[in-house]
């Protein structure tokens, strides 16, 4: 069974702090990591895809990067308007139909 | 601006009540999902529909039907037979159905369905 674990669960930052979220996977054949970001009562805003193992992606003062377990969501000199909810989520090959698998999410929280 | 539109935002359901939520989108795209978020787990699968006039059950379609008799449209109710309906649910598009593609998915702002 396809799994996908977040950590930590919730993350409180200083502005200006950098740190990274982990979200760590059990697939039988990752065809794609995706990042969202959700805000509070909102649907998740799509980041990220990384397909394969050394690939990176970056944004603004997000980064995102993927190894054959695992993906780290990198923040660099956060703001306060960081501040949300991250989800990852992997596409599984194998017999699967590609359906999204997600984690249960990282709560962060960036203080002036 | 091309999106996904979800109503209503809030609503409300009585006991033996059947609710229909509503999902619009002017993406073009093939893919729809419905997904339902609890605090604490992950976004689960309800049903998805790659393509009009059909669609499959995910993890946790008990309670719940569909229809998609346009593209755009992909209506989700919320049957008497879902015991625990209270939940933020959430309504996505892809630009190609799941099996042939690994396009990301894009989701409208949710339905919050509580209990009276």
């Amino acid at each position: 069974e396809d799994q996908v674990t977040q950590s930590p669960e919730a993350l409180r930052l200083q502005e200006g702090e950098s740190s990274s979220l982990n979200c760590s996977y059990t697939v039988s054949g990752l065809r794609g990591l995706f990042w969202y970001r959700q805000d509070p009562g909102k649907g998740p805003e799509f980041l990220f895809t990384l397909y394969s193992a050394g690939e990176e992606k970056e944004k603004e003062r997000l980064k995102a990067t993927l190894t054959k377990k695992e993906s780290f969501l990198h923040i660099t000199a956060p703001k306060p308007e960081d501040s949300a909810t991250y989800l990852c989520a992997v596409n599984a090959g194998g017999t699967s139909y590609g359906k999204l698998t997600f984690g249960q999410g990282t709560i962060l929280t960036v203080h002036p | 601006d091309g999106g996904i539109t979800q109503s209503p935002k809030y609503l409300f359901r009585k006991e033996g009540q059947n609710v229909t939520l509503s999902c619009e989108q002017n993406l073009n795209h093939d893919a729809m999902y419905w997904y339902r978020q609890d605090p604490g787990q992950g976004l689960r699968l309800i049903y998805y529909s790659q393509i009009v006039n059909d669609f499959q059950k995910g993890d946790i379609a008990e309670g719940y039907s569909v229809s998609r008799e346009k593209k755009e449209s992909f209506p989700l109710t919320v049957t008497s037979a879902q015991k625990n309906p209270t939940a933020f649910y959430l309504c996505a598009s892809s630009k190609q159905g799941p099996i042939n593609s690994n396009q990301p998915q894009h989701f409208g702002d949710g339905t919050r369905l509580s209990i009276l």
